[in-house]
């Protein structure tokens, strides 16, 4: 069964400020899921990865697959990021485990 | 191309009773995934069901249950209603192999 830890728990930031959110899994997994969900529920698929580094926009997914180990990188935070971010390791079987998520707050 | 809809948004139901959840995926979507999300354990993979067929399904009782029809709507069923399953349910679809997934808004089951 495959462990999904993430940490912070819990991240207030200042504007501007440079963010990151770590992933670790137990096992081997075939992709990596970063997910965002905004208050009301509604979940976005930020990236999905299984090797390297991918960016969009201000976001930035990197993952060691001999680690098991990812990030999620925030650059030039906005309020706009406030939102609860997700890992999710999905195992090839379409099956995804789910970390608890990371609370993020921008302040103005 | 419209979203993944779910139907109902909202929905209170006393314990003993089962309810039906509906899922309707992007268009051209065979693979429909369902999860539950609560307070205390976060999301949690209910099943997922590809061109009808149910391909995995997460650790939860037989109270749980699925189907998917041949326009790739799906439904979830819980029959026997306890207090802990109010949560927040969610489907998702994709292409159907190992892809982007795109989420529903939810159906948000209140349990009494």
């Amino acid at each position: 069964k495959n462990e999904v830890e993430q940490s912070p728990q819990n991240l207030t930031a200042q504007e501007g400020e440079f963010i990151t959110i770590n992933c670790s899994y137990s096992v081997g997994i075939s992709a990596l899921h970063w997910l965002q969900q905004h208050p009301g529920g509604g979940i976005v698929s930020l990236f999905m990865l299984s090797s390297g580094k991918k960016k969009h926009g201000r976001l930035i997914a990197t993952i060691n697959i001999q680690e098991k180990h990812s990030s999620l990188h925030i650059t030039a935070s906005h309020p706009r990021d406030s939102a609860v971010y997700i890992c999710a390791a999905g195992a090839g079987s379409y099956q995804l485990t789910f970390g608890k998520g990371t609370k993020l707050s921008v302040i103005p | 191309k419209a979203g993944v809809t779910q139907t109902p948004r909202y929905l209170i139901k006393t314990r003993g009773q089962q309810v039906t959840l509906s899922c309707s995926p992007i268009s051209g979507h065979r693979s429909v995934s369902w999860y539950q999300q609560t307070p205390g354990q976060g999301l949690q993979f209910l099943f997922e069901y590809f061109s009808e067929t149910q391909r995995n399904k997460g650790n939860f009782p037989g109270r749980f249950s699925g189907r998917q029809f041949s326009n790739s709507r799906s439904e979830m069923n819980v029959s026997t209603l306890e207090l802990g399953d109010s949560a927040l349910y969610l489907c998702a679809s994709s292409l159907g192999g190992e892809d982007t997934q795109y989420f529903g808004p939810g159906t948000r089951l209140t349990v009494l």
